[in-house]
């Protein structure tokens, strides 16, 4: 199965700054087969991204996703307080299903 | 407005049986793809069986093959998960979730159940 690491474990910044978070595959995910997800705490995910850089349904234009390969970044240009969550990647290129371990964006 | 809801969640002894449901509501529930995925308490996500439209190709990760049975009831707008032989590590919340694109990536998710192994 395909191994997903996001980087870091946690990222503390500020309203209105920029935040990258990484997601690193142990192999190629095929066909850019990746998915992101924001969690907040005591709700359901929700899906942000698919295709690596495809925002889902109204998710907002501050969120954009790239990257191919083994290396995707989640990028959130400038974050509103709505934004602290927990982020996951999901690949669904190979078979099983595996999300990352997620990154927690926290208030600094 | 599409709307999933977990049911049958219990505190249940290692090596017993339980059976989740899903009511699905809000879309036409057997042009989707459904998976179920969970999240230990604490923990991240993960993906646990899914089954597509009509129930003929289903698939489990490693994990629960052999002990979890998915499978839908179109007519009824359900989707089910058996658990046999339970064990600990199994304690999650488990979420019902809508799949998208061969039920590759997941656009609805219920609340959760909370199933718990001790």
């Amino acid at each position: 199965e395909i191994v997903l690491t996001q980087s870091p474990g946690t990222l503390s910044l500020a309203p209105g700054e920029r935040a990258t978070l990484s997601c690193r595959a142990g192999q190629s995910v095929r066909n850019t087969y990746l998915a992101w997800y924001q969690q907040k705490p005591g709700q359901a995910p929700r899906l942000l991204m698919y295709g690596a850089s495809t925002r889902a349904t109204g998710i907002a234009d501050r969120f954009s996703g790239s990257g191919s390969g083994t290396d995707f970044t989640l990028t959130i240009s400038r974050l509103e307080p709505e934004d602290f969550a927990v982020y996951y990647c999901q690949q669904y290129g190979s078979a099983p299903i595996t999300f990352g371990q997620g990154t927690r964006l926290d208030i600094k | 407005e599409v709307n999933l809801v977990e049911s049958g969640g219990a505190v249940i002894r290692p090596g017993g049986s339980l059976r989740l449901s899903c009511a699905a509501s809000g879309f036409i529930f057997d042009l989707y793809g459904m998976s179920w995925v969970r999240q230990a308490p604490g923990k991240g996500l993960e993906w646990v069986s899914g089954i597509n439209w009509n129930g003929g190709n289903t698939a489990y990760a490693d994990s629960v093959k052999g002990r979890f049975t998915i499978s839908r009831d179109n007519a009824k707008n359900s989707l089910f998960l058996q658990m046999n032989s339970l064990r600990a590590d199994d304690t999650a919340l488990y979420y019902c979730s809508r799949g998208v694109d061969n039920n590759n990536w997941f656009d609805a998710w219920g609340q959760g159940v909370l199933v718990t192994v001790s």
